[in-house]
């Protein structure tokens, strides 16, 4: 196992439009995390899912953000008509619910957005 | 709201020293408290962690401190190494929390 990916690393877009953004967790964990962190501060939770249930979103999370995770592999998060507001590094994480090693998050290198 | 704070934005410190980092919280009901370690261009990586059953939990040159009654925690690297420059974040969770709460960092920089 490669750890938890993310795709793309980096993406430029303008403003108003719409971006995906990746994360294959490591895929004995059923739990998987959206954060995200902007420069000068840690990184803040965006969402989080329980196998394919999305179990809970942040206030932060507004309605032009959207995220999925179709059978409980794979996640995407969407964002739609990005705002400049919405540079960030979205970061990935995920962890084996049920136990401790819940609280101990794997994360990935992150997807970094930048909207011109 | 902010339940999780790391008052030093940065540290500096010369290589073979002790670096102490702090952390600390206001919700008494945090009961599983990490630090995590970042580089530039790579996600967080985890480092060690404490549960509140425990006052003290040590992993090679890193030791995690944990003072409930002041809701303070702090991470003590010795002897500190070049390489352990990065910016460090303290994380908060446990039972009834979905979720880790993040401090806002502390940068490290170790001199040689």
């Amino acid at each position: 196992d490669t750890g938890v990916s993310q795709d793309p690393r980096h993406k430029i877009t303008k403003r108003g439009q719409n971006v995906t953004f990746r994360c294959d967790p490591i895929s004995e964990h059923n739990r998987l995390y959206w954060y995200r962190q902007t420069l000068g501060q840690g990184p803040e939770f965006l969402t989080y899912f329980q196998n394919e249930a999305q179990l809970e979103k942040s206030r932060l999370l507004s309605d032009r953000f959207s995220a999925e995770r179709p059978k409980g592999s794979f996640s995407t998060l969407e964002i739609q008509r990005t705002e400049q507001g919405d540079s960030a590094m979205y970061l990935c994480a995920s962890s084996l619910g049920g136990g401790p090693g819940a609280n101990v998050l794997t994360f990935g290198a992150g997807s970094r957005l930048t909207v011109l | 709201d902010q339940q999780v704070k790391q008052n030093s934005p940065s540290l500096s410190v010369q290589e073979g020293r002790i670096s102490i980092l702090n952390c600390d919280y206001t919700n008494s009901m945090f009961d599983y408290f990490l630090w995590y370690k970042k580089y530039p261009a790579e996600g967080p990586t985890f480092l060690i962690s404490i549960s509140s059953i425990k006052d003290k939990n040590e992993d090679g040159r890193f030791t995690v401190f944990l003072n409930k009654s002041a809701k303070h925690l702090s991470l003590h690297i010795v002897p500190s190494q070049p390489g352990d420059s990065a910016v460090y974040f303290c994380a908060l969770g446990g039972t009834g929390f979905q979720k880790l709460v993040f401090g806002t960092g502390t940068r490290l920089l170790v001199s040689p």
